[in-house]
């Protein structure tokens, strides 16, 4: 149950785009398509943006695209804009109805 | 609208017990699994414990298996979390969120903050 491996933090300018990975094993992010994105402002609750790796819930915008090859999943923000500015979570399924969380990593826009 | 209240948070010294509470509204509570989830000042998200629809099933981070209990009241739309022998790394704001049919934590509630200090 070790934390997965995510970039500290990563920045962009409005109108770019950020890749935020996510790396764990072939007991959790390698071993199921169950791999979920969450973004985090301060204070706040965390909020639903990306479940079975690319899937988004009804809401979230297109900009939002997430991907997966072998241990390593990724999020993807196109279009960067000024409310993206905050704290990104992977998760990952880890068999037996569990989970663990990414490290987190700190989108700045710049 | 989907609702999740946590409640029960505080002080506690170490060694302690303290039980959260988390009540829903706003959906069907016996569709879903239910979770806890924690993130300490600063730090990051969690994974705690979760318990299943018709309770048969009960889930558990290492670090809190044999201190933590989860359980469910169906009938008055909540769930709990039992913490015993509190630790100071049990610190932490603890949120309850949903695992609905699009993926696990699809609704969180707006967290209670548990304290472990002398």
């Amino acid at each position: 149950q070790s934390a997965l491996t995510q970039p500290r933090s990563v920045s962009g300018s409005p109108g770019q785009s950020v890749t935020i990975s996510c790396t764990g094993t072939s007991s959790d992010v390698g071993g199921y398509n169950h791999v979920s994105w969450y973004q985090q402002h301060p204070g706040k609750a965390p909020k639903f943006l990306i479940y079975d790796v690319n899937k988004r819930p009804s809401g979230v915008p297109d900009r939002f695209y997430g991907s997966k090859s072998g241990n390593t999943a990724s999020l993807t923000i196109s279009g960067l804009q000024a409310e993206d500015e905050a704290d990104y979570y992977c998760c990952s399924y880890a068999g037996r109805s569990t989970f663990v969380f990414g490290i987190g990593t700190e989108v700045t826009v710049l | 609208e989907v609702q999740l209240v946590e409640s029960g948070g505080g002080l506690v010294q170490p060694g302690g017990s303290l039980r959260l509470s988390c009540a829903a509204s706003g959906f069907t509570f016996t569709n879903y699994w239910m979770n806890w989830v924690r993130q300490a000042p600063g730090k990051a998200l969690e994974w705690v414990a979760n318990i299943k629809q018709d309770l048969s099933e009960k889930n558990y981070v290492d670090s809190v298996k044999g201190r933590f209990t989860i359980s469910r009241d169906n009938a008055r739309n909540s769930v709990y979390l039992q913490m015993n022998s509190l630790r100071a790394e049990d610190t932490a704001v603890y949120y309850c969120a949903t695992w609905g049919s699009d993926g696990p934590f699809d609704f969180w509630g707006q967290g209670t903050l548990v304290t472990v200090s002398s």
